[in-house]
């Protein structure tokens, strides 16, 4: 069964920077393209950023340019992202998303999310 | 970017309804459309790929259709389990856009 768990939210001061981590099971992690997709309390869904197998395709939203980054570990199953310079509107739920196979493009696994709220 | 825009944004509906949600690109997509549900608290789960093709384990009562700008989910009769909010999403390129998602309520 695939699973993808998400960790690394909580409150966070504006300006300040949180790391979140997605533990991958029940596939082979290193052969699926993977995704951040946020999601502000109340409002809809929000792609963040995409990396492929090898890391060396990485897209971004403009609205996390040059603050997010992420990353993968293949040997351990986990994806990252890595947030500097919170604002409040990056307050959301997170969601780790694998890429299908058959279009990158399209979600077909996510995780239950985790919560980041920046605020003073 | 590609801009999508569903309606209707809410709507009411009983048991045994037929529903019929509408998404439109802002520039052609060919099939590259996905549909997911979501439920309150819960993860987003796909439904539909490239326009029309059904995940496994989705209920037949579940259909999408459409190609270029405009693409449409049906429910052809409402089910208990399906009160959920739907988003469309273009999966012809990034950045990745979804719809603003249609909350489909219990009348």
């Amino acid at each position: 069964e695939v699973q993808l768990v998400e960790s690394g939210g909580g409150l966070v001061q504006p300006g300040g920077s949180l790391r979140l981590s997605c533990a991958a099971s029940g596939f082979t992690f290193s052969t699926h393209n993977m995704n951040w997709v946020r999601q502000a309390p109340g409002k809809g869904l929000e792609w963040v950023s995409y990396i492929n197998t090898v890391s060396t395709n990485i897209f971004y939203a403009d609205s996390v340019k040059g603050r997010f980054t992420i990353s993968r570990d293949n040997a351990k199953n986990s994806l990252l992202l890595q947030m500097n310079s919170l604002r409040d509107e990056d307050t959301a739920v997170y969601y780790c998303a694998r890429s299908s196979t058959a279009r990158w493009e399209i979600l077909d696994y996510w995780g239950q999310g985790t919560l980041v709220t920046a605020s003073s | 970017d590609i801009q999508m825009t569903q309606s209707p944004s809410s709507m009411s509906a009983s048991v045994g309804d037929r529903v019929t949600i509408t998404c439109r690109a802002s520039q052609s997509i060919s099939r590259w459309l996905a549909w997911y549900q979501q439920k309150p608290g819960k993860a987003p789960n796909l439904l539909i790929s490239t326009a029309s093709t059904l995940q496994s384990g989705v209920p037949s009562r579940f259909s999408g259709s459409g190609s270029g700008t405009d693409f449409t989910l049906t429910i052809s009769s409402l089910q208990p389990e399906d009160f959920a909010t739907y988003y469309c999403q273009q999966a012809d390129s990034f950045p990745l856009t979804f719809g603003g998602g249609t909350k489909v309520e219990i009348k």
